[in-house]
């Protein structure tokens, strides 16, 4: 069982629409991160979370740390959101283990 | 500030050649990483560098080593190249807290493409 799972591995949504990409960890973490990568490859750190709620823009990060879970919320979804999105989680070995990815596709 | 820089862009090898990855920051942080992407696999930590001076392996080093020359740069060497090292690789860095014990937000270079044929 891997350590970090991801959900959806794929999202199609419409502009406009909100959305939810969730992640479930299985391990004690220090911090939960979320990253972007775009379709040209550049991986870009969105949030880092060791608890409650962050928010930038129109994502919004949230992280149970009792249910072991995050949720990655974006309001008012755009075609240039498309990308993929990467949760990942530092453990006690102070590494970054990564979940395989959610695949968003935001169509005009 | 340029971030996290790694050369080269793009890399065809043949099976059984070598060649090195380089990698810098100029943000000062303590900690660098080297991390392989496949497609299905999400990312895997090959090596890290905690500090200047420390290296040390992450969970897929076989047929790799690594450099830390200096605080900035962080190499990575492939000895005796593979078609199972044909990937993208991720050069990142952090700045570790020592007091509190926390790793901060890891920023990302734009990556290596390598094909070995």
């Amino acid at each position: 069982k891997n350590e970090v799972e991801q959900s959806p591995q794929n999202l199609t949504a419409q502009e406009g629409e909100f959305i939810t990409i969730n992640c479930s960890y299985s391990v004690g973490i220090s911090a939960l991160h979320w990253l972007q990568q775009h379709p040209g490859g550049g991986i870009v750190s969105l949030f880092m979370l060791s608890s409650g709620k962050k928010k930038h823009g129109r994502l919004i990060a949230t992280i149970n740390i009792q249910e072991k879970h995050s949720s990655l919320h974006i309001t008012a979804s755009h075609p240039r959101d498309s990308a993929v999105y990467i949760c990942a989680v530092t453990g006690s070995a102070r590494q970054l283990t990564f979940g395989s990815g959610t695949q968003l596709t935001v169509l005009p | 500030n340029a971030g996290v820089t790694q050369t080269p862009k793009f890399q065809v090898l043949k099976t059984g050649q070598s060649m090195t990855l380089q990698c810098a920051q100029d943000m000062n942080h303590n900690s660098m990483y080297w991390y392989r992407q496949d497609p299905g696999m999400g990312l895997r930590l090959i090596y890290y560098s905690a500090s200047e001076g420390t290296t040390d392996k992450g969970e897929v080093p076989n047929g790799y080593n690594v450099s830390r020359l200096n605080k900035r740069e962080f190499s990575l060497r492939l000895e005796s190249a593979a078609p199972s090292q044909t990937s993208v690789y991720f050069c990142a860095s952090s700045r570790y807290d020592q007091p509190s014990g926390v790793y901060n937000e890891q920023f990302f270079g734009p990556g290596t493409r390598l094909t070995v044929l």
